[in-house]
């Protein structure tokens, strides 16, 4: 079974650059969340999709972090524009269902913001 | 918006000894995971527990869930160079699910 996929692994930009992040969850998960990391901290969620849906997205700065998920799919997270402060590894997670079983993790984007 | 606590952050032990990482919710869970991240690596998924004081064991692994589903604890015995990395509990509140701080545990040999 092939696992949660990410790309880029990293990413350098400056501040006020924009950057995209993309997804593709394990076959059959529909549910997709996107974490934030900063280094030294618990995973910070960001998004959390069902199917196409947005289930919760309390936690999103949403003057400059979208995310979709049009198909169900795979999903992208694009920040515009970045700060210093989003340095962080951000994850992508699925789960079959939402919660109620374990979440399987990609390798992660590390974003360097400089 | 819930909130899960761990304590402590960072733990150093010697090789052999035992260790133990707490988590907290600020609401009641339905189920509450626990996962491994080494350094550089992402979550890995442990185990899940779902029922009020449920206990797990993985080995030297041990797992329990409080009776009011509103905390957890994971115990390793004799701990191994191999069991260096990051603790992180999540709790699962209305479909939810959100980390902790995390433990670091260094163990040195």
């Amino acid at each position: 079974e092939a696992g949660v996929a990410q790309s880029p692994r990293y990413k350098i930009i400056e501040k006020r650059q924009s950057v995209a992040f993309w997804c593709n969850p394990i076959s059959g998960h529909a549910t997709l969340y996107w974490y934030q990391q900063i280094l030294g901290q618990g995973p910070k969620l960001l998004i959390q999709f069902q199917n196409n849906g947005v289930v919760d997205d309390s936690q999103l700065p949403k003057d400059r972090f979208s995310a979709e998920r049009l198909k169900g799919v795979d999903s992208t997270l694009k920040i515009q524009p970045a700060k210093l402060e989003d340095s962080a590894v951000y994850l992508c997670a699925s789960t079959f269902g939402p919660g109620d079983t374990e979440a399987f993790f990609g390798q992660g984007t590390r974003l360097t913001v400089v | 918006g819930q909130q899960v606590m761990q304590i402590p952050q960072y733990q150093h032990v010697q090789e052999g000894e035992d260790f133990t990482t707490y988590c907290n919710s600020s609401t009641t869970l339905s189920n509450i995971q626990w996962y491994k991240q080494r350094p550089g690596g992402h979550p890995v998924f442990l185990i899940q527990l779902v029922k009020s004081g449920e206990v797990k064991k993985q080995k030297r692994l041990t797992f329990q869930f409080g009776e009011a589903k509103k905390n957890s604890s994971l115990h390793i015995t004799a701990t191994q160079t191999t069991d260096v990395g990051t603790y992180f509990c999540a709790g699962n509140a209305g479909n939810m699910l959100t980390f902790g701080g995390g433990t670091r545990l260094m163990v040195k040999p």
